[in-house]
């Protein structure tokens, strides 16, 4: 397995713009993370999904942002429109359920985002 | 609220030397803990886990449920070994992972 996958790995963008980061998956998990990670605030969680379904979206900053999982193998995070100071490294991450006892969460490469 | 404070930023040390990378959590349940490590240019990977009380690459941590702490130690610390180290909080019953601001270690040769 190649692990979590996300695209691109870098993306520049202008202020305004939509931005769309795109993550794959460990085939056979059924949760799926998105985190931002900056210097003032770390790792922040923003949504996750459990069987595709948005659980918990308290973290995603503002209306700007949004979340989807149209299925178990693929997730997508928007940001429309961009600002600069949603210039971070955003993760995707996936784990199996509650249910195995893991609860290890397998991390992706991360996207670096700059909104100029 | 729950909450988890990794209270140094830079940790930095000559190899070697004995390291503990401090981390202390707010959670009334009975919490599960981990270390993640973030080499560089590398994924964010799980370290240990408290449930385990295993040690790997030579690090340890042990819950302390009276200070409520997980500190992550190792005796000899390598060049290898520098690294962004995380500690986390799974709340009882969810997958819901609560990140501390993470601790750069830093070893010297």
């Amino acid at each position: 397995d190649a692990g979590v996958i996300q695209s691109p790995r870098h993306e520049v963008t202008e202020m305004g713009q939509e931005v769309t980061l795109r993550c794959k998956p460990i085939s056979g998990h059924d949760y799926l993370f998105w985190y931002r990670q900056t210097m003032m605030r770390g790792l922040e969680l923003l949504i996750y999904f459990n069987n595709n379904v948005p659980i918990d979206d308290s973290g995603m900053p503002e209306d700007r942002f949004s979340a989807k999982m149209p299925n178990a193998s693929f997730s997508t995070l928007k940001i429309q429109p961009s600002e600069p100071r949603d210039s971070a490294v955003y993760f995707c991450a996936s784990s199996y359920g509650v249910g195995t006892g893991s609860h290890e969460q397998y991390f992706g490469p991360g996207t670096r985002l700059t909104v100029t | 609220a729950q909450r988890v404070t990794q209270p140094e930023k830079l940790l930095s040390v000559f190899k070697g030397a004995p390291v503990e990378l401090k981390c202390n959590y707010s959670y009334s349940g009975s919490p599960e803990l981990f270390w993640y490590v973030q080499y560089s240019r590398q994924r964010l990977q799980l370290l240990l886990r408290h449930i385990s009380r295993e040690s790997i690459k030579g690090f340890t941590a042990d819950l302390n449920k009276g200070e409520t702490s997980f500190h992550l130690k190792k005796p000899f610390a390598q060049e290898e070994d520098s690294a962004m180290y995380y500690c986390a909080l799974i709340l009882g019953g969810y997958n819901k992972l609560i990140f501390g601001a993470g601790t750069r270690l830093a070893v010297h040769p």
